[in-house]
């Protein structure tokens, strides 16, 4: 069955402190392994896309990677700002979007 | 840029109600896509359309159907809503399946509760 998990569920950091979210996925034919913010009253938020593993990729103080079974989004010197629901998402079964249930990140100032 | 519009922001409807959440796009995007949140559980995908003229069921469409009416608007109907039915739904497009460009631009959500 396909799934993916996400962990940890809640995360709490003080800004400055770095640290990573976790993604894995057991999904046949992987087509691609998204990652999403959501801040609190609104829809996801595109924000990366990988494809196979060892690609990684950059955007501000976020950057992420994958391997073949996981991903982590490394969140370097997090602000508040930063303080969102990120989710993961896998492409798989033409036009089906499998998604976790998401780490929610609070970055006390 | 208005994006993904979907309407209404807010329902309450009272068991065997019904009523239709409509979603609307302006990026000339052909795939449409019908989700529900729910705490601990993730968007969950109800129904899809890869393009005009198409629909497809997804994880949970028990108690749902749509109409894709044409190339930017995408309904879902819930003909006698259900307690189990109170979620958070957002409408999504996407450019192309399977393209290089494939990701979901995301609608603001409509919260509802069924009594």
């Amino acid at each position: 069955e396909d799934q993916v998990t996400q962990s940890p569920e809640a995360l709490r950091l003080q800004e400055g402190e770095s640290s990573s979210l976790n993604c894995s996925y057991t999904v046949s034919g992987l087509r691609g392994l998204f990652w999403y913010r959501q801040d609190p009253g609104k829809g996801p938020e595109f924000l990366f896309t990988l494809y196979s593993a060892g690609e990684e990729k950059e955007k501000e103080r976020l950057k992420a990677t994958l391997t073949k079974k996981e991903s982590f989004l490394h969140i370097t010197a997090p602000k508040p700002e930063d303080s969102a629901t990120y989710l993961c998402s896998t492409g798989a079964n033409f036009n089906k979007f499998y998604f976790g249930s998401g780490t929610k990140l609070n970055v006390k100032p | 840029n208005a994006g993904v519009t979907q309407t209404p922001k807010f329902q309450v409807l009272k068991t065997g109600q019904s009523m239709t959440l409509q979603c609307a796009q302006d990026m000339n995007h052909n795939s449409m896509y019908w989700y529900r949140q729910d705490p601990g559980m993730g968007l969950r995908l109800i129904y899809y359309s890869a393009s005009e003229g198409t629909t497809d069921k997804g994880e949970v469409p028990n108690g749902y159907n749509v109409s894709r009416l044409n190339k930017r608007e995408f309904s879902l109907r819930l003909e006698s809503a259900a307690p189990s039915q109170t979620s958070v739904y957002f409408c999504a497009s996407s450019p192309e399946a399977g393209g290089a460009n494939e990701k979901l631009f995301f609608g603001s959500g409509t919260q509802l509760s069924v009594l």
